[in-house]
């Protein structure tokens, strides 16, 4: 079983580029979500997911958007970089949203906006 | 709204030696608390929580931590500390209908 796996690993981007980052994890999770982490802040939640189908904003969504077509992928996409996004990204699930519910992490994805 | 401080950036011990990682929250309602490790260019593990129950909560690689709702804490501690436990530590607060609120993480250094 893999859990969860996150492409590219990392990424050099121009700003105003398009940019997926992907998330698929094997669990049959319900919920997912997207944090970014910077140095001193910790992570960060940009967008989450209940359960496919939904959505919703996190702490830091400004730039971002999300979609979940199925339960298994949640990719996020940055429509137009800016070097402030830069950072590395972490995508997360959990059996349910319920606030008890243990979460579990990918990789990582490192992006830097040039 | 619902924060978690962790109040030093670098612990160091000496190996062997009792660690104690910090960590203290603020909710409106009950807590629900987590502590993560990230290795090295690794994503976030997780090691303990505290839902309810009793105070003192047993985790993996020999963690525990320990609830106090009067000092609204939630410190790491681990008896004999391995120079393989280095990492970055997170602890995580979770509201009821909320999401995931983490600290800014604690650098811990275990020197041979």
């Amino acid at each position: 079983i893999a859990g969860i796996t996150q492409a590219p690993t990392s990424q050099i981007l121009a700003a105003g580029r398009r940019m997926t980052l992907r998330c698929t994890q094997d669990m049959r999770h319900n919920a997912m979500y997207w944090y970014r982490q910077d140095l001193g802040l910790g992570l960060r939640l940009i967008h989450y997911s209940n359960t496919a189908g939904t959505t919703g904003k996190g702490e830091v969504p400004d730039g971002y958007s999300v979609s979940r077509a199925n339960t298994d992928d949640f990719p996020l996409t940055l429509a137009s970089a800016v070097p402030s996004q830069t950072s590395v990204y972490f995508c997360a699930s959990s059996a349910t949203s319920a606030y008890t519910d243990t979460q579990y992490f990918g990789p990582g994805t490192r992006l830097t906006v040039l | 709204a619902q924060s978690v401080a962790q109040p030093e950036d670098q612990v160091n011990v000496a190996e062997g030696n009792p660690l104690t990682v910090k960590c203290t929250y603020s909710v409106s309602g009950n807590p629900y608390l987590f502590w993560y490790v990230q290795y090295p260019n690794r994503g976030l593990q997780f090691l303990l929580k505290y839902i309810t129950g009793d105070n003192l909560v047993k985790g993996s690689y020999g963690f525990e931590a320990e609830f106090n709702k009067s000092q609204t804490s939630f410190h790491l501690k681990k008896p004999s500390a391995l120079v393989s436990d280095s990492a970055l530590y997170f602890c995580a607060v979770k509201d009821y209908g909320q999401n995931f609120v983490f600290g800014p993480g604690t650098r811990l250094s275990v020197l041979p």
